[in-house]
């Protein structure tokens, strides 16, 4: 299964909303990403988990909570959300952490389109 | 922070001619990928070189890299409509806090019409 798959594939809520997105991997990844995607933009890193711990968080606002519950899952939670948070959301994995020699490729799901009214 | 800059930012081609996209950074990196997009959805890993190689192909594709001018290309060789996409070329930094982790460029959209 060389596949990274993500639901919802698209989700809307309001602002007082709390919901939750999921990605999912079963390739023996030990690193797996978020990234947010605004339209026309490239993605931007939002978190980095390695072996199951969060390891980096690119100053995103407490209102996305990421959550890594084993090796193979990986959710970010969403808490009052505003308008301006509205994009497409990306989980992507890769087989080591990047930055320990081991550098390869990243494997992206299909995303999930969140829109806040 | 974007350290990446495609050019150009759209391509409009016609099948069969090849497209040449250019990807410039600012910093050291460990290697640097390409990455395409079709329209809004999720990423597909084209290629990777490493920062010690100078070119690699793989079918239709030919990267370059110019480490001493932090810049790399991708030609598409007799492209296909199916070719249209959004490409991303993405920097594994070399250095910092953020080593090694995926830092994207703004992308070239690219047109192949039949």
């Amino acid at each position: 299964d060389t596949e990274v798959t993500q639901t919802p594939k698209h989700l809307v809520m309001g602002m007082t909303n709390k919901k939750s997105l999921k990605c999912e991997q079963h390739m023996g990844h030990r690193a797996m990403y978020w990234y947010k995607q605004k339209a026309k933009k490239p993605p931007e890193l939002m978190f980095v988990y390695s072996y199951e711990k969060l390891s980096i968080n690119e100053s995103v606002p407490s209102r996305f909570s990421p959550e890594c519950p084993n090796s193979s899952l990986l959710n970010l939670h969403l808490h009052a959300l505003q308008p301006e948070d509205s994009a497409l959301y990306l989980c992507a994995s890769s087989q080591e952490p990047m930055g320990q020699g081991l550098d390869g490729e990243q494997f992206f799901g299909p995303g999930t389109r969140l829109t806040v009214l | 922070s974007q350290q990446g800059e495609e050019d150009p930012q759209a391509l409009s081609i016609q099948e069969g001619e090849n497209a040449t996209m250019n990807c410039s950074y600012k910093t050291s990196i460990n290697n640097l990928q390409w990455y395409r997009q079709n329209s809004g959805r999720g990423l597909v890993h084209l290629i990777l070189i490493r920062s010690n190689e100078r070119e690699k192909h793989s079918g239709r594709l030919r990267v370059t890299l110019d480490t001493s001018k932090k810049s790399s290309s991708l030609l598409i060789t007799a492209s296909r409509a199916a070719d249209t996409a959004s490409y991303f070329c993405a920097t594994a930094l070399a250095y910092g806090g953020s080593q090694g982790n995926l830092i994207f460029g703004k992308g070239t959209k690219l047109s192949v019409k039949p």
